[in-house]
């Protein structure tokens, strides 16, 4: 079975610029979560969805970020406008029903804003 | 608040050495659950072990054992005859209280572990 998918892989852009990553969690999945990883910070979690409805979203660092789950397997984190310290490791995360079940990543999308 | 803490920022061993990397947590939950994630230089984030709060035995995969003690809230986890491709960050993690279903993780701050020849 396929595991998480994210992409891009990788995403270079400029300061200013709209900024849209993607995961596809694992399918039979139903929670899917969104982390940040920097050297500073370590790992964020910035938001998390459970049966497509956003539960938590108290790590988003700001109004520029926003995230969607339009459907079970397939979400969206979205930065508008970007900026230079929103450069990061942005990881999808998925963990079938359950309470407390386990978390599997995603390759992650190294971000780099100029 | 949740909060795991692993001291040791950054181990190095030689090859065939035993490691044990630490972590202590921090919880009023009653029923938890504690991981172990990998993370290699390629960066992707790997699930070692997931383990129960009510289950204290001693876990045994291959040349890696988790040792889980309530007593002293720890997690600690030991590499037996360390190789070069277990270099890597090891993140301990606990599970967070539930609302609204899933599952919420506090993850520590990372050990990167080398093994050198």
């Amino acid at each position: 079975d396929a595991g998480v998918i994210q992409s891009p892989r990788h995403e270079v852009t400029e300061m200013g610029q709209e900024v849209t990553l993607r995961c596809k969690p694992i399918s039979g999945h139903n929670s899917l979560f969104w982390y940040r990883q920097t050297m500073m910070r370590g790992l964020e979690l910035l938001i998390y969805f459970n049966n497509n409805v956003p539960i938590d979203d108290s790590g988003m660092p700001e109004d520029r970020f926003s995230a969607k789950m339009p459907n079970a397997s397939f979400s969206t984190l979205k930065i508008q406008p970007s900026e230079p310290r929103d450069s990061a490791v942005y990881f999808c995360a998925s963990s079938p029903p359950g309470l407390r079940e386990t978390q599997y990543f995603g390759p992650g999308t190294r971000l780099l804003v100029l | 608040a949740q909060k795991v803490t692993q001291a040791q920022t950054e181990i190095s061993v030689v090859e065939k050495e035993d490691v044990t990397l630490d972590c202590v947590y921090e919880t009023r939950d009653t029923t938890y659950y504690l991981f172990w994630y990998k993370q290699p230089p390629s960066g992707e984030l790997v699930f070692l072990i997931r383990r129960n709060s009510f289950d204290e035995q001693n876990e045994i995969s291959g040349r890696y054992s988790w040792n889980f003690q309530k007593s002293t809230s720890s997690f600690n986890f030991t590499i037996t005859a360390s190789q070069v491709v277990d270099s890597a960050v090891y993140f301990c993690a606990l599970s967070g209280i539930v609302t609204g279903g899933g599952n919420k993780l506090t993850f520590g701050t990372g050990t990167q572990l080398k093994v050198e020849l």
